[in-house]
């Protein structure tokens, strides 16, 4: 059965304070991995897609790494507006094109 | 360019009663798929269409049910609303056959009471 697993749950950042986040996967066949960031009472917000094992991926202060189990998010010298839930979602070969299955999320909470 | 919009963003019902949710996607998307997320969980997938057709479906009843239109957009129907109904409900549009990115819309929270 696949399975999308994020960790930790929920993580409390100072300002400034790079930490990473974790998206373990096991599925039959990987597609593509995307990482969203969700607002409270939003839609996730695309951030990025990685297709293979040792593609990263960066914008502003996050950069997104994934290997053949695990997708890391790292989050550099993080400011308040970066408090959100980020989320992984997976595509599976074997799976309609438009299906995404999601973890349940990290809440990233960066206080000044 | 207009990103996805859905309407209407609230909600309120009573159970049993049925809901029609609706998706504009991205000007020249094909590709809308619906999901369903409860507080504190990730998106479920309910359904993708590509070019008017169903082409893929989650593990929801039948009481939902969804079709794409001429001009791409698109509806979510439930009937016979239930409490565990309530959530968010997201609408993603992609621009091609594929699992390149989806955009999400801002949702609809749904309140059954």
């Amino acid at each position: 059965e696949d399975q999308v697993t994020q960790s930790p749950e929920a993580l409390r950042l100072q300002e400034g304070e790079s930490s990473s986040l974790n998206c373990s996967y096991t599925v039959s066949g990987l597609r593509g991995l995307f990482w969203y960031r969700q607002d409270p009472g939003k839609g996730p917000e695309f951030l990025f897609t990685l297709y293979s094992a040792g593609e990263e991926k960066e914008k502003e202060r996050l950069k997104a790494t994934l290997t053949k189990k695990e997708s890391f998010l790292h989050i550099t010298a993080p400011k308040p507006e970066d408090s959100a839930t980020y989320l992984c979602a997976v595509g599976v070969k074997r799976d309609s094109w438009g299906k995404l299955q999601f973890g349940a999320g990290t809440q990233v909470v960066v206080t000044p | 360019d207009a990103g996805v919009t859905q309407s209407p963003t609230h909600l309120i019902k009573t159970r049993g009663q049925h809901v029609t949710l609706r998706c504009s996607p991205i000007s020249g998307h094909k590709s809308v798929s619906w999901y369903q997320q409860v507080l504190g969980q990730g998106p479920q997938f309910i359904f993708q269409y590509y070019e008017k057709e169903e082409r893929g479906r989650g593990n929801f009843p039948d009481r939902f049910s969804a079709r794409q239109f001429p001009n791409y957009s698109s509806e979510l129907n439930v009937n016979a609303l239930l409490l565990g109904d309530s959530a968010l409900y997201l609408c993603a549009s992609s621009g091609r056959q594929g699992n390149t990115e989806a955009f999400f819309g801002q949702g609809t929270r749904l309140t059954v009471v």
